[in-house]
C-alpha cells in the first residue's frame, strides 16, 4: 500500500462553482479525516468518519460542504457555490482506531484556488 | 475550546547548534503528536506521546510530554540542513473525539 492518496492534487475554479475532492485511505484503516490548511497555519479539523458513519463535524463545515464515505473506503468532500475564502489545502488523513494509540497518516492534499 | 500554542513560530539556527520548540495546550489531553511538513508537501508523523513523562527520540529529534504542565517540547540536537521544515504539534482531546487540534507550526531554517 502506498499510503493515503488524494485527487485532484490541484484545482482552480471560479467563484460559485461546485468542486469535489476524493480521498483513498490506507486500505485497512477504518477512520478517515478531513482537514483544511491555509497558508502559514496548522491544519483545522473539518470532519471524520469511522467506517461509513460520519461521527463529527466541525462548525467550520458550513452547509455548502458535504462529505461522504459511502462504503467505508474512499471519501469525497464536496464544496458547493465556492467562495474565495474556500481557497486552501484540503488534507485527508486515515488511521486504524486503537484506544491505546492512534496515528493519523496524511495524504498529499488537494490545493484549491477559487478565483 | 482547546487551544494549542507553539513557540517560537520562526526559528533560524546554524548547523551544529541545539534548540527546543515548545508546545503548550489549554486543556487536559491524553495524546500529543508531532508532525513535520516540508514546503508544498503533506504532514509526516514524527512522534506520538501517550502519557505523562513520555520521551521519544529519533535521530537528532527528541520529544517529551509533561501533562501536568500541559507542555511538550521538541529538542533538536546538532541541527543539520535536512531538518529545515515546519514542525507542528497536535493535541487530541481527552474525551471521545479523535480530532487533532494543531498549533500554528514552527518554521525551522537550519543554515550551513
Amino acid at each position: 500500500d502506498t499510503g493515503v492518496s488524494q485527487n485532484p492534487r490541484h484545482k482552480i475554479t471560479k467563484r460559485g462553482q461546485n468542486v469535489t475532492f476524493r480521498c483513498d485511505p490506507i486500505s485497512e484503516h477504518n477512520r478517515l479525516y478531513w482537514y483544511r490548511q491555509t497558508l502559514g497555519q496548522g491544519p483545522e479539523f473539518l470532519t471524520y468518519f469511522q467506517n461509513e458513519a460520519q461521527l463529527e463535524k466541525s462548525r467550520l463545515l458550513s452547509d455548502r460542504f458535504s462529505a461522504e464515505r459511502p462504503k467505508g473506503s474512499f471519501s469525497t468532500l464536496e464544496i458547493q457555490r465556492t467562495e474565495q475564502g474556500d481557497s486552501a489545502m484540503y488534507l485527508c488523513a486515515s488511521s486504524w482506531w486503537d484506544p491505546a494509540a492512534e496515528t493519523q497518516y496524511f495524504g498529499p492534499g488537494t490545493r484549491l484556488l477559487v478565483l | 475550546e482547546l487551544k494549542v500554542e507553539q513557540n517560537p513560530l520562526f526559528l533560524s539556527m546554524q548547523e551544529g547548534k541545539n534548540y527546543t520548540i515548545y508546545c503548550n495546550y489549554s486543556t487536559t489531553s491524553d495524546r500529543l503528536y508531532w508532525y513535520r511538513q516540508d514546503p508544498g508537501k503533506s504532514l509526516e508523523s514524527l512522534f506520538v506521546l501517550l502519557s505523562n513523562g513520555a520521551v521519544k527520540q529519533e535521530g537528532r529529534l527528541m520529544a517529551s510530554l509533561d501533562t501536568k504542565a500541559r507542555l511538550s517540547t521538541l529538542h533538536i540536537t546538532a541541527a543539520v540542513h535536512d531538518l529545515s521544515a515546519t514542525y507542528f504539534c497536535a493535541v487530541e482531546r481527552e474525551t471521545s473525539g479523535s480530532r487533532l487540534t494543531f498549533g500554528e507550526g514552527t518554521q525551522l531554517t537550519v543554515n550551513p
